[in-house]
C-alpha cells in the first residue's frame, strides 16, 4: 500500500498567519490517466471529515479560498493563508490513484 | 444537499459480527459510490471499501475475507459487515459518498470521498 507521510504532526500558529502542511507519498501518485488523485481533508474536533481539495490543487465547493493545494508526484502541499479560528482540527492527506485509498497520520493545527 | 448517517451497535463481543447501516437522504445511492472508512484511537485512519451504483465492490485486501458491503435501493441505504471482530476493530466508523467522472470510454473512474456522516463509535470487548 501507499504510505502518506504527513509533517510536521502538529502545528502551532496564531489567527492571522500562514501555515503549510507536507504530505510525502511512497510512490508516485500520477496515475496512468495523467490525473494525480491527492486530497486534503479537514476534521475539526467533533465533526465528521470534510473534503478541503481534491486532485491536489482544486478547491472543494464551499471552501474558502485562503485555502490552496500544490505538488506532484511523491511531494505535496497545503497552504492556509491567513489561519481562522474554525480552521483548527486534524488535515489529512489522502490518496485514491493506488488501491486501496490511503491516508497521512494526520497534522494537528492548533491555536499558539 | 446529501447528508448521510451511520447506525447501530456500539459495542460488539470478540469473534461476532459488526454491522453498521449507513442511511442516505437528498441523494440517490444509485448513483456515485458509496464507502466505509473508519478512524482508530489515535487518528488513524483505514479505508475499508465500498459499493458502486451499479451494485458492484472493492474491498481494501487487509480486511477481504472479512468485509462485506451491501446495499438496499429501495430505503437508500447501503450497509457494512465486519466478521470475526477483534479489539483491533475498535474505532469510530463512517460512510461517505464517492465522487467519480467517466473516461472518454465509458469506463468510471472514482477518485475521492466527498461527502462523510458524522461517524458511528464502535467498541469490541467482551
Amino acid at each position: 500500500d501507499v504510505v502518506l507521510t504527513q509533517t510536521p504532526p502538529t502545528l502551532s500558529a496564531t489567527i492571522g498567519q500562514s501555515v503549510s502542511i507536507s504530505c510525502r507519498s511512497s510512490q508516485s501518485l500520477l496515475d496512468s490517466d495523467g490525473d494525480t488523485y491527492l486530497n486534503w481533508l479537514l476534521q475539526r474536533p467533533g465533526q465528521s471529515p470534510q473534503l478541503l481539495i481534491y486532485s491536489v490543487s482544486n478547491l472543494e465547493s464551499g471552501v474558502p479560498n485562503r485555502f490552496s493545494g500544490s505538488g506532484s508526484e511523491t511531494d505535496f502541499t497545503l497552504k492556509i493563508s491567513g489561519v481562522e479560528a474554525e480552521d483548527l482540527g486534524v488535515y489529512y492527506c489522502m490518496q485514491a490513484t493506488h488501491a486501496p485509498d490511503t491516508f497521512g497520520a494526520g497534522t494537528k493545527l492548533e491555536l499558539k | 444537499e446529501v447528508q448521510l448517517q451511520e447506525s447501530g451497535p456500539g459495542l460488539v463481543k470478540p469473534s461476532q459480527s459488526l454491522s453498521l447501516t449507513c442511511s442516505v437522504t437528498g441523494y440517490s445511492i444509485t448513483s456515485n459510490y458509496w464507502g466505509w472508512i473508519r478512524k482508530f484511537p489515535g487518528n488513524k485512519m483505514e479505508w475499508m471499501g465500498y459499493i458502486s451504483y451499479s451494485g458492484s465492490t472493492s474491498y481494501n485486501p487487509s480486511l477481504k475475507s472479512r468485509i462485506s458491503i451491501t446495499r438496499d435501493t429501495s430505503k437508500n441505504q447501503f450497509f457494512l459487515q465486519l466478521n470475526s471482530v477483534t479489539t483491533e476493530d475498535t474505532a469510530t466508523y463512517y460512510c461517505a459518498r464517492g465522487a467519480y467522472f467517466y473516461y472518454y470510454d465509458g469506463t468510471p473512474r472514482y477518485y475521492v470521498m466527498d461527502a462523510w456522516g458524522q461517524g458511528a463509535s464502535v467498541t469490541v470487548s467482551s
